[in-house]
């Protein structure tokens, strides 16, 4: 099962909005809608800010939404913050009844 | 508040077994409304995905075909915890690995992880 594939960087500006893309195919992410986004800082566990394309645990800010479109799914930051600068990966399971995350996204706060 | 421990070592020989355990407070391992997993990260592989338990009535279990015919992931009811044994290791098998429960429809979103435990293979 091959990893979902994510943009290397994405970068903006603060209150800018960004989005980052998680590109599956039609046996995971196109077919479920188990899709999940994690914020990672070094050396620290990564933290679930999306799950389900869309839902957000409690305690999540609103500046985080998820969606999803055919075989690709998209987390978008609003109001970007200089405390987003970190790694972000997606994950969705699979027709293999296994999960796959994504290749990872670095976020950079100009 | 849930909170996951682990515990184990941090070095293994190769060809020998890795074990990890994982301790949960603020839940039960055997609750219906989560499972429990096991993920490793490594610069060479990313985030992988090993494996999880849950309670439905009985014990399930779900492995990653890379690893599913080394792998064993047991939940302990005494102790609360669960533990990932992982046979015949190589030092492909070095990374930083996790424990998480799971929630959501079908428990696929990662709320609460544990501090990680990095474990290397090497003679």
């Amino acid at each position: 099962q091959s990893a979902l594939t994510q943009p290397a960087s994405v970068s903006g500006s603060p209150g800018q909005s960004i989005t980052i893309s998680c590109t599956g195919t039609s046996s995971d992410v196109g077919a479920y809608d188990s899709v999940s986004w994690y914020q990672q800082y070094p050396g620290k566990a990564p933290k679930l800010k999306i799950y389900d394309v869309s839902s957000r645990p409690s305690g999540i800010s609103n500046r985080f939404s998820g969606s999803k479109s055919g075989n690709t799914a998209s987390l978008t930051i609003s109001g970007l913050q200089a405390e987003d600068e970190a790694d972000y990966y997606c994950s969705s399971y699979t027709s293999s009844s296994i999960l796959v995350f994504g290749t990872g996204t670095k976020v950079t706060v100009l | 508040q849930v909170q996951l421990q682990q515990s184990g070592p941090g070095l293994v020989k190769p060809s020998q077994t890795l074990s990890l355990t994982c301790a949960i407070s603020g839940d039960s391992v055997s609750t219906n409304s989560a499972a429990w997993n096991w993920i490793r990260q490594s610069p060479s592989r990313g985030l992988e995905w090993l494996g999880r338990t849950y309670y439905r009535s009985m014990w399930y279990h779900d492995y990653a075909l890379s690893v599913k015919s080394r792998i064993t992931i047991k939940p302990d009811t005494s102790k609360n915890q669960f533990s990932l044994q992982l046979n015949s290791v190589t030092p492909e098998d070095t990374a930083v690995y996790y424990c998480a429960r799971g929630v959501g429809s079908w428990y696929w979103g990662f709320e609460y992880w544990g501090q990680g435990t990095l474990v290397s293979v090497s003679s």
